[in-house]
């Protein structure tokens, strides 16, 4: 099994940019997915794949990936970001098995 | 569009075995482009991946839950269940069934989650 590592918290001004990080083994061979959590909700998508965005997430979201490390960035960063963010890849065994990372709160100055 | 809600009892004893199932409704279970998962929150922590199932019956699971869980469809109801044994109070969690689509070889991802429903494991 692999493992992927989060910052448990991050924060940053209104307006101002964000990276999230997210570390594994596995990152060198499958890219992150990243979902967006706000409390009582369930997760939403907010980019997978090399750097796509599903309908509706607006483009100050992005992906990024190199090595082991897979980021997420949020450039003008608006009060309603705030949320946990978590990244989910699959396994280093490449056979289908899946990880999450544990999970970053960012708090919006 | 396409939609997920899980349903099952909101309360297991300790030992017992949780039951939950989640219908997709708004499109076909049976589209060789998806999978079908499992994931749990356990109170202000963080996601868990249970496991997950392609329409065919190929089952994949988290190995530290492995022993007591399993994973099935039914695709004449456009449903896939989940049963997890001798629960614990650990396994006390807010359990979300999603769709997983395959982008390429190397990314594939959540797309598509239910609301989610929180089970307690209490006697």
């Amino acid at each position: 099994s692999s493992e992927l590592t989060q910052d448990p918290a991050v924060s940053v001004a209104l307006g101002q940019t964000v990276r999230i990080t997210c570390q594994g083994d596995s990152l060198r061979s499958y890219y992150a997915s990243w979902y967006q959590q706000k409390p009582g909700q369930a997760p939403v998508l907010v980019i997978y794949g090399k750097n796509n965005r599903p309908s509706g997430i607006p483009d100050r979201f992005s992906g990024s990936s190199s090595g082991n490390t897979a980021s997420l960035t949020i450039t003008g960063a608006q009060a309603e970001d705030e949320a946990d963010y978590y990244c989910n890849s699959r396994d280093s065994s490449g056979n289908h098995l899946l990880v999450f990372g544990g999970g970053t709160k960012l708090t919006v100055l | 569009q396409l939609q997920l809600q899980e349903s099952g009892p909101g309360l297991v004893k300790p030992s017992e075995t949780l039951s939950l199932t989640c219908t997709v409704s708004g499109g076909s279970i049976s589209s060789s482009s998806y999978y079908w998962g499992w994931i749990r929150q356990p109170p202000g922590k963080g996601l868990e991946w249970i496991g997950s199932i392609y329409y065919s019956g190929s089952t994949y699971y988290n190995p530290s839950l492995k022993s007591r869980v399993t994973i099935s469809v039914d695709t004449s109801k456009n449903q896939f269940s989940l049963k997890l044994s001798s629960v614990t109070a650990a396994d006390t969690a807010v359990y979300y069934c999603a769709r997983r689509v395959t982008i390429s070889r190397t990314s594939d991802a959540f797309d598509i989650w239910g609301q989610g429903t929180m089970v307690t494991v209490s006697s």
